[in-house]
């Protein structure tokens, strides 16, 4: 069966720079999620979209920005990147935006030098 | 507010069966979702639950919901050491007409022989 698939699986970027991440969901699946993970953390949520449209806001820094594309990928732009960035960041995918089960991908590790 | 505990370790014999329990408190939440994750693994979707139920059977997984007390279990039947792994109990938080996932610390789970 088709799962989320993000990419890249592993970033290595210097402080102050920019950062891409990737989200592909589930095939039929509209509403996206993404949480970032730090050591020993448990997830916190950043951002939904549901239909393309930002759908809730959690803890997400206004030097981070993210959009879903037509195709219902999603993408994570992540500026002027710090020490405390580094983190798997994960995406999930679910089948409306009120309930259902939300599918994780495998997760972006990104290490900020 | 939103809030998830779990206790943060437990370990169990190889063949034994474990409980691992969780409180929440957004007595709205509609859907209780137990992850897993392994080692530098993504979040793995064991099972959720609906919160007109109080109890789901998944072959070796069993979910019970007390919903008066906001008490959510995951007992694993003849537990093996590839079920060493992080558990995390989730609930579903309602913001703005759409729901997110808000997770507890999650629960190291570790199986000796």
């Amino acid at each position: 069966a088709a799962g989320v698939i993000q990419s890249p699986r592993h970033l290595i970027k210097e402080k102050r720079e920019t950062a891409t991440l990737k989200c592909y969901p589930i095939p039929r699946h509209d509403t996206v999620y993404w949480y970032q993970q730090g050591p020993g953390q448990d997830p916190q949520f950043l951002i939904s979209f549901y239909e393309k449209m930002q759908s809730d806001k959690g803890s997400i820094p206004d030097r981070f920005s993210a959009q879903q594309f037509s195709d219902y990928h999603s993408e994570l732009n992540m500026s002027s990147l710090e020490l405390g960035d580094s983190a798997l960041y994960f995406c999930a995918s679910s089948l409306g935006g009120l309930a259902g089960a939300k599918f994780f991908g495998p997760g972006t590790r990104l290490t900020v030098l | 507010g939103e809030d998830v505990e779990q206790s943060l370790f437990l370990s169990v014999r190889e063949g034994d069966s474990s409980v691992i329990n969780c409180t929440y408190t957004d007595s709205s939440s509609t859907y209780l979702y137990w992850y897993k994750q392994e080692p530098g693994a993504g979040l793995q979707l064991l099972t959720y639950i609906f919160s007109n139920m109080d109890m789901k059977q998944d072959q070796r997984l069993t979910v019970l919901l007390n919903k008066k007390d906001k008490h959510l279990s995951l007992r694993i039947a003849d537990t093996q050491t590839g079920d060493s792994a992080i558990y995390f109990c989730a609930e579903t938080a309602f913001s703005g007409g759409y729901n997110k996932l808000i997770f507890g610390a999650g629960t190291r789970l570790a199986v000796h022989p």
